[in-house]
């Protein structure tokens, strides 16, 4: 079945040093990607999104590109502020049947000291 | 725009009790998704609807728990009777569908039961 996995947490970086999280996934077909951030006590927010191969999805100064070849979508920033400090998911959805429904990874602490 | 509602906040209640969690989710969008949240299980969907039609209930861990959506601006979530293994945060989440398949996400309702 389909699956994300994500790079264990916490990570943890300094103010303004670059950042990657790991996302790769196996699915069937073509699924649509997406990274959500939870800031504590928080619902899931979505950060970005990636919908067809090459795809760049971009906010807030993060990105993450849809490598098919690599079934990859991994998160950077190139310069971590405190206030990212928050758990990090990857997901994706595929429909199937006319039904969707998202996979998430476990999901990624981030802590950022200044 | 208005997000997800949910309510409420929080909820503490006495084992055996019945609890209700009620969603109101993003006018216009055609699915409608509950969560649970917990440090050792992740993120786990428990339940989805698609034009107030559940779809995939799957997920829900035990007949205790029951979901409906009487029309497209609420759901309600019950668990009857309560344990304390269901002491969780319980996300709602709605989703435009028609290849639009990001979720958005409440701020939950946490749980504790005891």
């Amino acid at each position: 079945g389909d699956s994300v996995t994500q790079m264990e947490g916490p990570v943890t970086l300094s103010e303004e040093a670059f950042l990657t999280i790991n996302c790769t996934y196996t699915a069937t077909g073509y699924p649509s990607l997406f990274w959500y951030v939870q800031y504590p006590g928080e619902g899931l927010q979505l950060l970005l999104k990636a919908t067809k191969a090459d795809d760049k999805g971009s906010n807030k100064g993060f990105e993450a590109t849809y490598r098919k070849e690599t079934t990859s979508f991994h998160l950077e920033k190139g310069s971590v502020q405190v206030s990212d400090s928050a758990v990090y998911f990857c997901a994706l959805s595929r429909v199937s049947t006319g039904f969707q429904k998202l996979v998430f990874g476990t999901g990624t602490r981030l802590l950022v000291s200044p | 725009d208005a997000g997800v509602i949910q309510s409420p906040r929080h909820e503490v209640t006495e084992m055996g009790q019945e609890v209700t969690l009620r969603c109101k989710p993003i006018s216009g969008h055609d699915y409608l998704f509950w969560y649970r949240q917990t440090m050792m299980r992740g993120l786990e969907l428990l339940i989805y609807f698609n034009n107030n039609v559940p779809i995939d209930d799957s997920g829900m861990p035990e007949d205790r728990f029951s979901a409906k959506m009487p029309n497209a601006s609420f759901s309600t979530l019950k668990i009857q009777p309560s344990e304390p293994r269901d002491s969780a945060v319980y996300f709602c989440a709605s989703s435009p569908g028609q290849g639009a398949w990001e979720q958005y996400f409440g701020p939950g309702t946490r749980l504790t039961v005891t």
